[in-house]
């Protein structure tokens, strides 16, 4: 059974640069075409697609925010972290960690983590 | 970036009806192989989204066969043969076909 988790700080200020960590069960980023993603969700708002890492530490970004964020795993604890540089208050969001394979779906996702951006 | 649209932006239903969820996507998600990487999720309210149907058509594990998917190329279509009360929530098409993966901008799909 896959699980996932996020973890990070519920508030940030402006400038900030927030770390969030995915602890994650299940599955391993060793293995052959695992991956996971970062969405984000404002309050009210849409979903959007932030970052993926895949089993072979290949790393993709959302090109909107690519200057901001950076995603890394150890794949020895089982996590995957994500960092945002320069919060703002519109970074405001609920933020998933989510599992999937390569060429496949997103089908397992965390609980989600407020993050609430203010001074 | 590939652009997703989706219609209509709410849904009121009654119970038992048939609803209908249009996707649209700005190029094609079909891949060489025949498949079209076009995803739907719900996010019930207070809950995580989950995944619905994937690859235009297939159900993900526990999902009910009330749900169905179909489409390709650009136009995509979610139906909910006959809706429940516990089917209401925000319904999100996604393509990952390509990074930056996109999703439309919900539909949201309520009791009468």
């Amino acid at each position: 059974q896959i699980t996932l988790k996020e973890s990070g700080p519920p508030l940030v200020k402006p400038t900030q640069t927030l770390t969030l960590t995915c602890t994650f069960s299940g599955f391993s980023l060793s293995t052959s075409g695992e991956g996971v993603n970062w969405i984000r969700q404002p309050p009210g708002k849409a979903l959007e697609w932030l970052a993926l890492i895949y089993w072979n530490d290949d790393k993709r970004y959302s090109p909107s925010l690519q200057s901001r964020l950076t995603i890394t795993k150890d794949s020895s604890k089982n996590q995957v972290v994500l960092t945002m540089t320069n919060m703002d208050p519109v970074d405001t969001a609920t933020y998933y960690c989510i599992h999937r394979k390569y060429g496949g779906a997103l089908d397992y996702w965390g609980q989600g983590i407020l993050v609430t951006v203010s001074s | 970036d590939v652009v997703m649209t989706q219609s209509p932006l709410s849904l009121p239903v009654t119970p038992g009806e048939p609803a209908s969820i249009s996707c649209r996507s700005s190029q094609s998600l079909l891949r060489s192989a025949g498949y079209s990487y076009l995803d739907w999720y719900v996010q019930k309210p207070g809950q995580s989204p989950q995944l619905l149907i994937y690859l235009v058509s297939n159900r993900a594990s526990g999902v009910p066969d009330r749900f169905s998917g179909s489409g390709s190329g650009t136009d995509f279509t979610l139906k909910i043969s006959r809706v429940e009360a516990e089917d209401v929530g925000i319904y999100y098409c996604m393509q990952d076909l390509e990074t930056p993966f996109t999703f439309g901008g919900g539909t949201k799909v309520e009791i009468k």
